[in-house]
């Protein structure tokens, strides 16, 4: 089992709409969780950070985390052209000094007009 | 947020030879974080570094072919040791501060080339 889990995609979302990203992670102690957007040929750009359970906004973005469950997800409200990119989940896991950030394989997202 | 200022940010290197990379974060950062990212890939972590400490490495990488320093709180190398090919790949600096690392942060990448 991986420890982070996208799914790969492509997923297309019509512009406008709400596109729906999901992450699972194995690490039932990980804290801390991330969702990254990477444009092509560009580093990661950090979107959302979330640490408790249930939802967390921040503009379009909804990120919502279930620890019971071990999944994190993304929601992008009135989807624009400009959010078609890759979209990463992170997962800080580990203690302390230990502590280490692992990323899943990636969604690539598509806004259709 | 803070800063990283990574270089170089290509090359292209001869078979056999070493590359240094560098990572310049204009803040105190506790972690660093060193990942490769090949082509149409997702980030996979070569090690972490933690200021004074040796850097701890994932399952497939090695010192002797990464090392790895981390001298003060704002900056790190990762050297790539006798390439080949297959190290051609985007190799990505990032830091981290924080309990929760309350956000993880990258530098621009260094996209390398080996031939």
């Amino acid at each position: 089992q991986k420890e982070v889990e996208q799914n790969s995609g492509p997923l297309s979302v019509p512009e406008g709409a709400i596109a729906s990203l999901n992450c699972t992670y194995s690490d039932r102690g990980s804290q801390s969780f991330f969702w990254y957007r990477q444009y092509s040929g560009k580093s990661p750009e950090l979107i959302m950070s979330i640490y408790s359970n249930g939802d967390k906004e921040d503009g379009r973005f909804t990120a919502q985390l279930n620890k019971a469950s071990q999944y994190v997800s993304l929601l992008i409200r009135d989807s624009q052209p400009s959010d078609s990119a890759t979209y990463l989940c992170a997962v800080n896991m580990g203690v302390s000094s230990a502590s280490k950030i692992i990323f899943g394989s990636g969604t690539r997202l598509s806004i259709r007009p | 947020s803070a800063v990283i200022s990574q270089k170089p940010s290509r090359d292209i290197c001869q078979r056999g030879t070493s590359l240094t990379i560098q990572c310049q974060v204009d803040s105190q950062v506790t972690m660093m974080f060193w990942y490769r990212q090949q082509p149409g890939q997702s980030l996979t972590l070569i090690a972490t570094a933690n200021q004074g400490s040796e850097a701890t490495y994932e399952s497939g990488f090695v010192i002797d072919k990464f090392p790895i320093s981390r001298p003060n709180l704002t900056f790190s190398t990762l050297t790539v040791s006798n390439m080949s090919p297959e190290d051609s790949s985007i190799y990505l600096c990032s830091g981290a501060e924080g309990a929760y690392f309350t956000e993880a942060f990258f530098g621009q990448g260094t996209r390398l080339t080996v031939v």
